[in-house]
């Protein structure tokens, strides 16, 4: 479900360091699911998305891992840069569910 | 391209006075239209979604409401706010309930 009413859980790492942001989602029927990223005052901006038949997606600098068995989503960020600072944030999606559910967020911070 | 457009950027609003939101998608059509609800540094919580004109769901018991009059504008109106309405207030839309969505630039609502 949704974790609107938790605050935010922080994640500090040294820049260069690579970075792993956990999320467990909550509707195991859920076959569709998305990274954001918030900067502060910004609205989410979309990283890297992944759907239920892979387990694994790359793009540029971040890695995405899918465990469908115990409902976890990982955000991998490698060599981490002080300009990823902010907040992440996973969503799931379901077939026939005309709605995205955020999870809580994570804040990360980058340490010069 | 496709653009989202979300104002005003910030609005202060006495207790008990009325509240209308705007958001517009260009160069798209029949989007996924959702407003979400962000308190301080917490998660998002979807308010309302809508898959087409006249067509809203509520997600949440509140003194809200949304309202679609167009198949690109999303309008989140209330008739007297409350304390508790301050946040800020993203409208975001997506092509399909499959893919990821896009976001404005958000409304920061103080309620006073």
């Amino acid at each position: 479900g949704e974790n609107v009413g938790l605050h935010l859980p922080t994640l500090s790492v040294q820049e260069g360091d690579n970075s792993i942001i956990n999320c467990a989602y909550s509707n195991s029927a859920s076959d569709y699911f998305i990274w954001y990223k918030q900067e502060s005052g910004k609205g989410p901006q979309f990283i890297i998305d992944i759907r239920s038949n892979m387990d694994k997606r790359q793009g540029q600098r971040v890695t995405v891992l899918l465990n469908k068995t115990v409902k976890h989503l990982s955000l991998q960020i490698a060599a981490t840069q002080p300009g990823d600072s902010a907040v992440y944030f996973c969503a799931e999606n379901w077939a026939g569910g005309f709605k995205t559910i955020f999870g809580a967020g994570t804040r990360l911070f980058v340490k010069a | 391209s496709q653009t989202i457009h979300q104002w005003p950027a910030t609005l202060v609003q006495p207790v008990g006075s009325p509240l209308s939101l705007e958001c517009t998608v260009e160069g798209t059509s029949n989007p996924n239209l959702y407003w979400y609800r962000q308190a301080a540094g917490r998660g998002l919580q979807l308010l309302f979604y809508s898959v087409g004109i006249g067509q809203i769901s509520s997600e949440v018991p509140q003194n809200l409401s949304a309202s679609r009059p167009q198949d690109r504008q999303f309008i989140l109106s209330s008739k007297k706010l409350l304390l508790s309405d301050s946040g800020f207030y993203l409208c975001a839309w997506s092509p399909r309930t499959d893919t990821e969505a896009f976001f404005g630039q958000g409304t920061r609502l103080t309620v006073v």
